[in-house]
């Protein structure tokens, strides 16, 4: 059972434009979630997180904004740059009540081109 | 600074082997994971340990799988007898626990081990 869902695998977008990215959850005792990014054949690296406490952490480029009624959450990078093509992991984690485990999704390729 | 070393990078063996995965965390991390990336099934834990003891290894698919870690600079993760649906990449990931005071630390991750057996 998928707890983190990423229903997109892929997204093509124009260098420029916006890219957003989507991730759902069904497990309402998560409280922490986070992105990852992978360029082939190199582990994920940490991209950007965000607290339950909260509904919207920017940083730089990348802007995370999570819908808790929703269990939704987006990342959204702008403008989008050809170096962002990658893929892009959500993931989750139930951090307040004292575990350390990622439930990550399946993730979304990102594609920019010129 | 090194990062999280994972070895070999790539492994092809034959149905039946044994396969041993190695890692080495970044020093001074206390927390060491083993991940499994298939198309299927994303980035699944499998085992993750806090201070080179085992906390949660649910993910463990079975019986043949196996991890340690020894020591706090080194982990094995070992799989015997090795079958065709055990292809897949293999990450090793490392962070400092929650209980360092500065938050939820990210995972930093090795670039993995690409496994195949024929």
């Amino acid at each position: 059972d998928q707890q983190v869902k990423q229903n997109s695998p892929s997204l093509s977008v124009q260098e420029g434009r916006i890219s957003i990215l989507n991730c759902d959850y069904t497990n309402s005792m998560f409280d922490y979630f986070l992105w990852y990014k992978k360029y082939p054949a190199e582990g994920p690296t940490f991209l950007i997180s965000i607290s339950s406490i909260k509904d919207k952490n920017e940083d730089g480029r990348f802007t995370v904004f999570l819908n808790k009624s929703a269990k939704h959450l987006s990342l959204h990078i702008v403008p989008s740059q050809p170096g962002d093509s990658a893929v892009y992991f959500c993931a989750a984690t139930k951090y307040f009540f004292g575990t350390d485990k990622l439930i990550f999704g399946t993730g979304t390729r990102l594609q920019v081109f010129p | 600074d090194a990062g999280v070393i994972q070895s070999p990078r790539h492994e092809v063996t034959e149905m039946g082997q044994e396969v041993t995965l190695r890692c080495k965390p970044i020093s001074g991390h206390d927390y060491l994971f083993w991940y499994r990336q298939t198309m299927m099934r994303g980035l699944e834990l499998l085992i993750y340990f806090n201070n080179n003891v085992p906390i949660d290894d649910s993910g463990m698919p079975e019986d043949r799988f196996s991890a340690k870690m020894p020591n706090a600079s080194f982990s094995t993760l070992k799989i015997q007898p090795s079958e065709p649906r055990d292809s897949a990449v293999y990450f090793c990931a490392s962070s400092l626990g929650p209980g360092q005071g500065s938050g939820n630390q990210p995972q930093h991750f090795g670039d993995g081990t690409r496994l195949s057996i024929l």
